[in-house]
Formats: structure tokens, sequence, C-alpha cells
């Protein structure tokens, strides 16, 4: 089975700084997608961005980016000129390209608390 | 364009009792899922509905248990309520199956059993 770890529950940042989020995968799949998700008091889940594992190439959303190390296993988020309303849970999520490994389940981190400082 | 609209948004139930949770995914979308999120297990999968099919289901009891209808709504209910129970319960739909594009997510229905 998958795991997703996140290491850093909770994480504070200053207005307009970066800030870097940290997650680590495990599977034995060499196809399958990852996400970063937020949740802000609101509570509904937004999808920040998404990454395929067969493309080199990290994703990237406007402001958010991932450094993604397939190797490794580590998929990172970077949050550039952090904003106010960036304050949130982060979650990471794994996604396996394959439908008979568990159907399209995602499975989730335990999720980064982030703080913005103004 | 509506997004996942999930009912109610509150509930309180008493242990023993049983509950049914509505999700309504985006127009045109045909794959919901369901998950549980508390405090101590994180997120964890529940169910996946396909064109009315029940593709999977996570590892809880048989008293959860779902149903999708033809208009791509999807209903979960759960019996026999325990404390434990307690949670926020987020529906996600997707265009597709696979949900390669990543799923939308309503904002949940926090039960609260008491």
């Amino acid at each position: 089975a998958q795991t997703v770890t996140q290491s850093q529950p909770e994480m504070s940042v200053q207005e307009a700084e970066t800030v870097t989020l940290s997650c680590t995968y495990d599977t034995s799949e060499s196809d399958y997608y990852l996400f970063w998700y937020k949740q802000p008091p609101s509570r509904q889940m937004i999808l920040v961005i998404r990454q395929e594992a067969y493309k080199q190439q990290n994703a990237t959303e406007n402001r958010f980016s991932v450094n993604f190390q397939k190797a490794a296993k580590s998929f990172s988020l970077k949050i550039s000129d952090s904003q106010l309303g960036d304050a949130a849970m982060y979650f990471c999520a794994y996604r396996s390209a394959y439908s008979g490994a568990g159907s399209y389940q995602l499975t989730f981190g335990k999720g980064t608390k982030l703080s913005v400082i103004p | 364009k509506a997004g996942v609209t999930q009912t109610p948004r509150y509930l309180i139930k008493t242990r023993g009792q049983q509950v049914t949770l509505s999700c309504s995914p985006i127009s045109g979308h045909r794959s919901v899922s369901w998950y549980q999120q508390t405090p101590g297990q994180g997120l964890q999968f529940l169910f996946e509905y396909f064109s009315e099919t029940q593709r999977n289901k996570g590892n809880f009891p048989g008293r959860f248990s779902g149903r999708q209808f033809s208009n791509s709504r999807s209903e979960m209910n759960v019996s026999t309520l325990e404390l434990g129970d307690s949670a926020l319960y987020l529906c996600a739909s997707s265009l597709e199956v696979t949900g390669d594009y990543g799923y939308t997510f309503g904002s949940g229905t926090r039960l609260t059993v008491v």
C-alpha cells in the first residue's frame, strides 16, 4: 500500500516571502499522480497543483511550484510571494495510475498547517 | 458553474441512530468519491462511484454504505452511529473515473455523534 508523509505539522512564513512544504511518499509503482490540496477554514479542499510521475518537468501554477524528485520519492510545494490568503492546511496526495492497484482513490498525508504572518 | 454541493453542512446525531449524507457533483461529473476526515486518522477513503456502480470501498465497517443515482448524485449512510464516527465527511467529483486532473471537493458535512 502506498503511504504519504508530511513531516512538518505546522509552518509559518512572512507575507511576501517564500516557503517550501515537504512531502515524501512510498510506492512500488512507476506511474502515478501527485497532488497538493489546500484546505482553508471553509473546509473545501482546493486543488493547488498536480504532477504526473512520467513527466520530468516540475509543475507550476502561478506562485505555486513543485520540486518532484521521483528517485527520492519526494514532492515538495514551494509558495512564492506568500499572501495572507495562503494560510490553510495543505495536503499532499498520491493516486495510482492503475485502477487495478486499488481504484483511483487518493492517499493523503496528514497535512501541514501554514500560517502567514503579516 | 456550481461546485460540489454537500448537504447538510452540520449534523448532530445520537449514538445508535443512523444518518444519510448527500452529495451533488458538478454537472457532467460522473465519478463521486467520499472521504472521512478526523484529527487523528486524517483523510481516509470511504467509497468511489462511477455511473451508479461502486468501484471500490475503503477499510470501513459495513455500517457505512453508499449509492449513486442516475443523475450522479450520491448518498452515504451510516447506521448505528458510534462516537468515533464524528468527523468531516467530504465528497469529491471528477469528470471521468480516473480523476487524472484531480477531484473537485465539496465543503463537507460535519457530523457530531453525542
